[in-house]
């Protein structure tokens, strides 16, 4: 299957400081990316939605000022967390998939990003 | 209600078990239905998907969606020790739509 990989895999920052995530489709080129949040024993929800070169769709309730998505191209999403606070503490997972016409178009996720924020 | 109901266990099973893990939901736009596999701090890979009512197998796993009832199943056969993860069933609107999850369920296979 494809691979999709995400940059750091943890990070620790203070509270009030900005960090990016990044992530890659490393062997296909994804024309949307996604990105996901999962709290502890909680299920994956759904953040925003990109496409290459397009500015990426929030799902409600998502501050698009807090966290800046960019898709600059078809290999590479980034997510920054801008001003992070200690509740934005969470596990943070991209996946990445290529339009295939009529076939399913699946989704392969990377990792996942652990951020905690002091 | 949630758009997505799944229990979150934990499953616990001896080995070669056979093990069931369901799924009910309320929007019945959704069409396509998946289940992944997740392991402790990775991100989840897809197990199965199925598009709209009907049964997939593939190996020990069989899917099932009965899409009058608003209901998904994963059955795992004669279950190992490595199929221990978390489950999460998925499903969306159309190929290219946003995926909405269960909270996932943790099965654990003893030796």
């Amino acid at each position: 299957g494809a691979v999709v990989s995400q940059h750091p895999s943890w990070v620790i920052c203070k509270s009030g400081t900005s960090v990016k995530i990044e992530c890659r489709s490393l062997d296909f080129q994804a024309t949307t990316m996604f990105w996901y949040r999962q709290f502890p024993k909680q299920s994956l929800m759904l953040m925003a939605t990109s496409n290459e070169g397009s500015k990426a769709t929030y799902e409600q309730g998502v501050e698009k000022d807090k966290f800046l998505i960019n898709h600059a191209s078809l290999t590479l999403s980034t997510l920054t967390v801008t001003s992070a606070h200690p509740e934005d503490s969470s596990f943070y997972i991209c996946s990445a998939s290529a339009f295939q016409g009529s076939s399913y178009n699946e989704q392969f996720f990377g990792p996942g990003t652990r951020l905690t924020v002091l | 209600q949630k758009e997505v109901e799944q229990d979150p266990g934990p499953l616990s099973v001896p080995e070669g078990a056979i093990v069931s893990l369901n799924c009910t939901y309320s929007n019945s736009a959704f069409q396509y239905f998946m289940w992944y596999r997740q392991y402790s701090r990775k991100g989840p890979e897809l197990l199965m998907y199925t598009y709209s009512s009907g049964n997939k197998e593939d190996g020990r796993f069989t899917a099932q969606v009965d899409k009058s009832s608003k209901y998904i199943s994963l059955f795992i056969r004669d279950s190992q020790p490595s199929d221990s993860a978390t489950y999460l069933c998925a499903m969306s609107r159309g190929s290219n739509y946003k995926l909405t999850f269960g909270k996932g369920t943790l099965l654990t296979v003893n030796p």
